[in-house]
């Protein structure tokens, strides 16, 4: 099956602590994304990814970063959490996105 | 009807009745994604449509779009509790890949 694989999926940080999130598609897509989804309200885009090290801002990047070194794999990181990065993240990658787009399930973010 | 600005609309309906949910947009683009989210999971592509088909069926399942008036629509025929689901639309920018996201709607089916 082909698929798009997050990791963790569930993940709890204090305050001001370092988060890496992870996302590893097994399809050769060139373009991947990372999102958020906050309860009640749509996906936001907060980075996309053209290729390797081809990255690029999407709508609310701040206070996120982004590392694709394989094409396979895409992480966001997050450089001293707050509490309102609590959400869940979704991954998302596609061969073009006129064409066919694959989410992955999520990872649950909690900043206490 | 959604979109982005909007928050998460809801619909209930009986198992059996046939459904419309419909999506406007406001920025050009020549392909609309429906997708479906079950609780807990991530989104699912379901349909994709482009300009040049204006309409698109899988299963109980068929998309509209309406380029001259910036809208697509999905319909569910025959309703099943399995459709209990929040469904978006969303558009391609053609130009870069971003697909922008409609706010969804929670649809449920009662038996």
């Amino acid at each position: 099956d082909m698929k798009v694989t997050q990791m963790p999926r569930y993940l709890i940080k204090r305050m001001g602590e370092n988060v890496l999130l992870e996302c590893g598609q097994d399809m050769s897509h060139e373009t991947m994304y990372w999102y958020r989804q906050d309860p009640g309200l749509g996906l936001q885009l907060i980075y996309i990814s053209y290729d390797v090290d081809s990255n690029s801002e999407g709508d609310i990047p701040k206070g996120y970063r982004v590392s694709r070194k394989k094409r396979e794999h895409f992480s966001l990181i997050l450089d001293s959490a707050k509490t309102n990065q609590t959400s869940v993240y979704f991954c998302a990658s596609s061969p073009s996105a006129r064409t066919d787009y694959t989410f992955g399930s999520g990872t649950r973010l909690l900043v206490i | 009807s959604q979109w982005g600005e909007e928050n998460l609309q809801a619909l209930s309906i009986q198992e059996g009745e046939d459904v419309t949910m419909n999506c406007s947009y406001k920025t050009y683009t020549t392909v609309v994604h429906w997708y479906r989210q079950d609780s807990g999971r991530g989104p699912a592509l379901i349909i994709l449509i482009r300009s040049n088909e204006r309409e698109k069926r899988s299963g109980r399942l068929r998309a509209t779009l309406d380029t001259s008036s910036q809208s697509s629509s999905l319909s569910i025929t025959a309703a099943q509790c399995e459709d209990t689901a929040v469904y978006f639309c969303a558009t391609v920018n053609y130009g870069n890949e971003k697909i922008t996201f409609g706010a969804g709607t929670k649809l449920t089916i009662k038996p």
